[in-house]
């Protein structure tokens, strides 16, 4: 299974882009990046995937580079609310019944997102 | 509305019994997943279901054990064989195995065995 390295922390301020690096160097071609977000004692959040190109949605921005070894996750603006832990994940593609199956999402440690005011 | 419920939120048992943790989805999702998640730690997926009546182990499966019968159910028993059971629990759910669909999560349970 492909792994994720992610820094354990990093700090923002308020208002500011926040720049969440991860590196996957032995992602497979047809293997997807996930990002989840996880505040405290709660469910993990989806905020955004990828396979090669650039992604953006309401909430962030997914970088993947060319060669795919590594991804930075964007927040443009980001406030004290998005204070959390940021998982970087490679979703595992299995076999199941003959078919291919996407199911797996398999989680590191993360970067814990501190935004001060 | 729809979602993931997970229930209860807070769970204790003495140790040596067995509990059953209820998880609940009517998104009509076919693939749900469960996850255990020590403090400061990521989460470690437990058992997953790509379909009713079908379930694989996963990373740490030892001293659980589901059932699907339901679409809708993914029941996770923490058996008296489970020698930490302490921990955060935490169900998902997504649309079908054969996609990429996201995974959505419940908001789990704090299981405390003392």
């Amino acid at each position: 299974d492909a792994k994720t390295t992610q820094p354990p922390s990093m700090d923002c301020a308020e208002g500011r882009a926040a720049n969440l690096p991860c590196n996957h160097s032995t992602i497979s071609g047809n293997e997807y990046v996930y990002w989840y977000r996880q505040i405290h004692s709660q469910g993990p959040q989806y905020i955004i995937h990828g396979l090669k190109n650039n992604e953006t949605n309401e909430m962030a921005s997914l970088i993947i580079t060319e060669d795919r070894k590594s991804s930075t996750l964007i927040l443009p603006h980001a406030t004290l609310r998005d204070t959390a832990v940021y998982y970087c994940i490679v979703r595992v593609k299995g076999v199941y019944a003959g078919g291919t199956s996407y199911g797996k999402l398999t989680f590191g440690q993360g970067t814990i997102l501190t935004v001060h005011p | 509305d729809g979602g993931i419920t997970q229930s209860p939120k807070y769970l204790f048992r003495k140790e040596g019994q067995n509990v059953t943790l209820s998880c609940e989805q009517n998104l009509n999702h076919d693939a749900m997943y469960w996850y255990r998640q020590d403090p400061g730690q990521g989460l470690r997926l437990i058992y997953y279901s790509q379909i009713v009546n079908d379930f694989q182990k996963g990373d740490i499966a030892e001293g659980y054990s589901v059932s699907r019968e339901k679409k809708e159910s993914f029941p996770l028993t923490v058996t008296s064989a489970q020698k930490n059971p302490t921990a955060f629990y935490l169900c998902a759910s997504s649309i079908t195995a054969t996609s990429n669909a996201e995974a959505f999560f419940g908001q789990g349970t704090r299981l405390t065995v003392v």
